[in-house]
């Protein structure tokens, strides 16, 4: 079974620009969670969807969104980037809803804002 | 705000020892508990999954699980260096609109040594 994939792997973006990321879970798992990872920070939830529809949100601003189509593929969107965007951002997977279930998580995407 | 410490590390143990890594977190009526490993400048992969209290074992890893005390620990028997990694705890936690939001600690990084 093929594993979660993360487009694109990097990125470098400017200041006050927008970035779509995108997520293909695992085949069969209907949960897709965002996190952010940076070196001060840890791994930070951003948000779940499940059956296209958000579930939870983590306390990120609102600039940080967040879509899952019906075949459960997900974007997401970061609009006016600022310095402190600059992370590793993963996705992940999961059979059932994140909250229960253990995730698989994709390669991520490195994002730079310069 | 929900919380999940672990020691930062580095644990240092040499090649056949055990490792004991070591998780605690806050919110009382966290259910699902997992362990993640995630190597240097790659993404968190799934170690194991508890949901009851007492021993879980698969294979080299046993996790342990008390809930009353609200910890949850991994050892590693036969350490290999090949399991020099980050330990990462993540802990069903975190209301957010009445449902539940994964949580996940810093992590503990780990050295094996020849």
């Amino acid at each position: 079974k093929a594993g979660v994939t993360q487009t694109p792997r990097y990125l470098i973006k400017t200041r006050g620009q927008q970035v779509t990321l995108s997520c293909s879970p695992i085949s069969g798992h209907r949960s897709v969670s965002w996190y952010q990872q940076t070196p001060g920070q840890g791994l930070q939830f951003l948000f779940e969807y499940f059956s296209e529809t958000q579930r939870n949100k983590g306390n990120f601003p609102g600039r940080f969104s967040g879509r899952q189509f019906s075949n459960s593929r997900s974007e997401m969107n970061v609009s006016t980037l600022e310095l402190g965007d600059s992370a590793l951002y993963l996705c992940a997977s999961s059979p059932g809803l994140a909250e229960v279930y253990e995730q698989y998580f994709g390669p991520g995407t490195r994002l730079t804002v310069t | 705000q929900k919380e999940v410490e672990q020691n930062s590390g580095p644990l240092s143990v040499p090649e056949g020892a055990i490792a004991s890594l070591n998780c605690t977190y806050s919110d009382r009526v966290s259910q699902s508990f997992f362990w993640y490993r995630q190597y240097s400048g790659k993404s968190p992969e799934l170690i194991m999954s508890i949901y009851s209290n007492g021993d879980k074992e698969d294979g080299r890893f046993t996790a342990q699980l008390n809930k009353a005390s609200q910890y949850v620990s991994l050892l590693i028997r036969d350490s290999q260096p090949s399991d020099s990694a980050t330990y990462l705890c993540a802990v069903n936690g975190g209301v957010s609109g009445g449902s539940y939001i994964p949580t996940f600690g810093r992590g503990t990084s780990l050295i094996v040594h020849p």
